[in-house]
């Protein structure tokens, strides 16, 4: 069965300070796709990153990294220097194979507070 | 284009009242979703939708209904509301991606408060 955990429910940092939010998954498939999403106060669902199985090239956008390891079905995200425009809900997601209409399966989210 | 739209944004509904919560996308993505965030919970999906026609449950399903009449619209009904239906309802589309796999836009969101 496919799941997604995500552990830490809530993380606090000061501006500044690196974080960490961890994702791992679970499916029985060889194909599939990793997602994370911010929702910040507004509510809105923003896509950050999707990567695919065969892929386990981390990726580097500005502050945002994401390290992906296939051997400990992991998806973490790293925030460098957070801010408190960072503040907000994370969501790890995956979504399995091509097949028509697979749907995203979610975490639960991790809320990120940034105090300046 | 405008994505997907959900409307109405927010909305108070009473116990036993029935409302149904607008979902469209002008995009042409054969595949629509509807999912419900709880606090703490995550986004489980209710329905899903391949095509004008045809639906199917997701995890969630029990107390609404969708129906898929175009490519366009996926509406979901809440038909007996209840307080466990509080919740913030995101409909969802998906197209294929080069590569493999799919993208998915999300619409704003609604808020259903039932007291």
């Amino acid at each position: 069965a496919q799941k997604v955990t995500q552990a830490q429910t809530e993380i606090s940092v000061v501006e500044k300070e690196d974080v960490t939010l961890d994702c791992v998954y679970e499916t029985r498939d060889t194909t599939y796709y990793l997602f994370w999403y911010k929702q910040p106060p507004s509510g809105e669902l923003v896509f950050l990153i999707r990567r695919n199985s065969f892929d386990e090239q981390n990726e580097i956008s500005g502050r945002y990294s994401w390290n992906f390891q296939k051997s400990t079905s992991s998806f973490n995200f790293t925030i460098t220097a957070s801010q408190v425009v960072d503040s907000a809900v994370y969501f790890c997601a995956l979504s399995e194979g091509n097949q028509a209409g697979t749907a995203l399966i979610f975490g639960k989210g991790t809320t990120l507070s940034v105090s300046s | 284009n405008a994505g997907v739209t959900q409307t109405p944004k927010f909305r108070i509904l009473k116990i036993g009242q029935s409302m149904t919560l607008q979902c469209a996308q002008d995009m042409n993505h054969n595949y629509m979703y509807w999912y419900r965030q709880d606090p703490g919970m995550g986004l489980k999906l209710i329905y899903y939708s391949v095509g004008a026609g045809i639906t199917d449950k997701g995890e969630v399903p029990n107390g609404y209904n969708v129906s898929r009449s175009t490519t366009e619209d996926f509406p979901l009904r809440l038909e007996l509301a209840a307080p466990s239906q509080t919740s913030v309802y995101f409909c969802a589309s998906s197209y294929s991606m080069a590569g493999g796999g799919y993208g998915y836009t999300f619409g704003s969101g609604t808020r259903l408060t039932v007291v």
